[in-house]
């Protein structure tokens, strides 16, 4: 497609359930990033997978999250046994590269509100 | 560790109103810097990025310039309408092959 696309684009979950999060990121985009945007608090980082190689985890709050990306397209984030403070708007965001020269496009977001 | 900090909204201004928003970084190496956009109900949108020291982004009348000496990316735009009201983002990336740092994000408001 023309852009990242996301769903669901709205989810609401019952506290203690498991939620998955879907990433369709643009054909041929080298990486793939989750990001997650919290009232207040900007955006943070949550993993980032490119190529092959195993992806970067470091910016996962907990073992409760966790995230996949088969055949280097579509990326899936999971979390488990959802809290309230997980309510956010969920990001994904796909890279570009042309040599020095780089770009993300980012996804509308997944909002989602634990109750 | 990598990092951006930008000024705290709201920020409230009338139409035609000269915008400034100021953005400082602190990176190990030579990031790349930018600015993303989000209207309301959309998502983020890159507005303007500039790659190494004094290189000057440019987009939709805003326009921002990489300061090394100061570590700056300050926004600015002469005359602010009110379609620009939306969150603006600084952000850097130290290389490709990271993620992008953003900062918390300020939210303008144009009014008439």
């Amino acid at each position: 497609g023309a852009g990242v696309s996301q769903s669901p684009s709205n989810k609401v979950t019952e506290k203690g359930k498991d939620v998955e999060l879907r990433c369709d990121p643009i054909s041929g985009h080298t990486a793939l990033y989750w990001y997650r945007q919290s009232l207040g608090q900007g955006l943070e980082f949550l993993i980032y997978f490119q190529g092959n190689s195993a992806p970067d985890k470091s910016g996962l709050p907990s073992d409760r999250f966790s995230a996949e990306r088969t055949g280097g397209s579509v990326s899936t984030l999971t979390i488990q046994r959802t809290q309230q403070e997980d309510s956010a708007v969920y990001l994904c965001a796909s890279r570009f590269d042309r040599g020095e020269y780089y770009g993300y496009t980012f996804g509308s977001g997944t909002r989602l509100t634990v109750v | 560790g990598d990092s951006v900090t930008q000024m705290e909204g709201p920020v409230t201004l009338s139409e035609e109103a000269f915008l400034t928003i100021n953005c400082t970084y602190t990176a190990t190496g030579y990031p790349s810097l930018f600015w993303y956009v989000q209207y309301p109900g959309e998502g983020l949108q890159l507005l303007l990025k500039a790659t190494k020291a004094d290189d000057k982004g440019s987009n939709k009348g805003f326009e921002a310039t990489y300061r090394k000496e100061t570590t700056s990316f300050h926004l600015e735009k002469g005359s602010v309408q009110v379609s620009d009201s939306a969150v603006y983002f600084c952000a850097l990336s130290v290389t490709s092959g990271y993620a992008l740092n953003f900062g918390k994000g300020t939210s303008l408001l144009v009014t008439p």
